[in-house]
């Protein structure tokens, strides 16, 4: 079965910083683009951030840019976010979702989330 | 910044037609895609490409998109539909979801 895993997710200060791992298998990582998608507490989804299956094009939103990195390794059929300086609002589950194509073809298989919680 | 604007809640009889909308500028000229998010559960993809069903999704499910709306109907709506429903495009190399909406069936 096609799957997607992530982990990483911790309760973490504000000010501090996580990484979020997403571990593919059964399906040919490298030809596919990911995305980052959150979601808080009781609210609806939100796009955080996208890498093509080359890492040619990322894209983040304006609420993470400057403090996420997202990354991928092909040759670990894994995906990363990197998050610092993190703030009480960056608190949700956060999703991994494939696309074949970027623009196009919606995310069609996502992670059952790992939960992040920013609190001192 | 680019907005998708969805009704917040949508009511259905069991075997009825539910249709949820989602606004946006020129929607007509990208792609929209739809999702099924049930409590506690990972969003499912359920239409793409406007109009296309993913493998496994049932047939009562299917999609339109034209000018400034995209159309997500339900057809024979069952029990088993009941979920929280986002829309999503692509605009300017972000991402934009949907608020969501909220379908009941009852």
């Amino acid at each position: 079965e096609v799957q997607l895993v992530e982990s990483g997710g911790d309760l973490v200060k504000p000010g501090g910083s996580l990484r979020l791992s997403c571990a593919a298998s059964r399906f040919n990582f490298s030809s596919y683009s990911f995305n980052w998608v959150r979601q808080a507490p009781g609210k609806g989804l939100e796009w955080v951030s996208s890498i093509s299956s080359s890492s040619s094009y990322i894209y983040y939103a304006d609420s993470v840019k400057g403090r996420f990195t997202i990354s991928r390794d092909n040759a670990k059929n894994s995906l990363y976010l990197q998050m610092n300086s993190l703030r009480a609002e960056d608190t949700a589950v956060y999703y991994c979702a494939r696309e074949r194509r970027m623009t196009t073809d919606g995310m069609d298989v996502w992670g059952q989330g790992t939960t992040v919680t920013v609190s001192s | 910044s680019y907005e998708l604007t969805q009704p917040p809640s949508v009511s259905v009889s069991p075997g009825q037609t539910a249709s949820i909308t989602c606004s946006g500028d020129k929607l007509g000229d990208k792609y929209a895609c739809w999702y099924q998010q049930k409590p506690g559960q990972s969003p499912v993809l359920v239409i793409y490409q406007d109009t296309k069903r993913p493998s496994g999704i049932p047939e009562r499910f299917s999609g339109s998109n034209s000018g400034n709306t995209a159309t997500l109907t339900i057809s024979g709506t069952q029990a088993m539909d009941e979920a929280d429903y986002y829309c999503q495009a692509w605009n300017n190399s972000t991402v934009v979801f949907g608020g969501g909406t909220k379908l009941t069936v009852l």
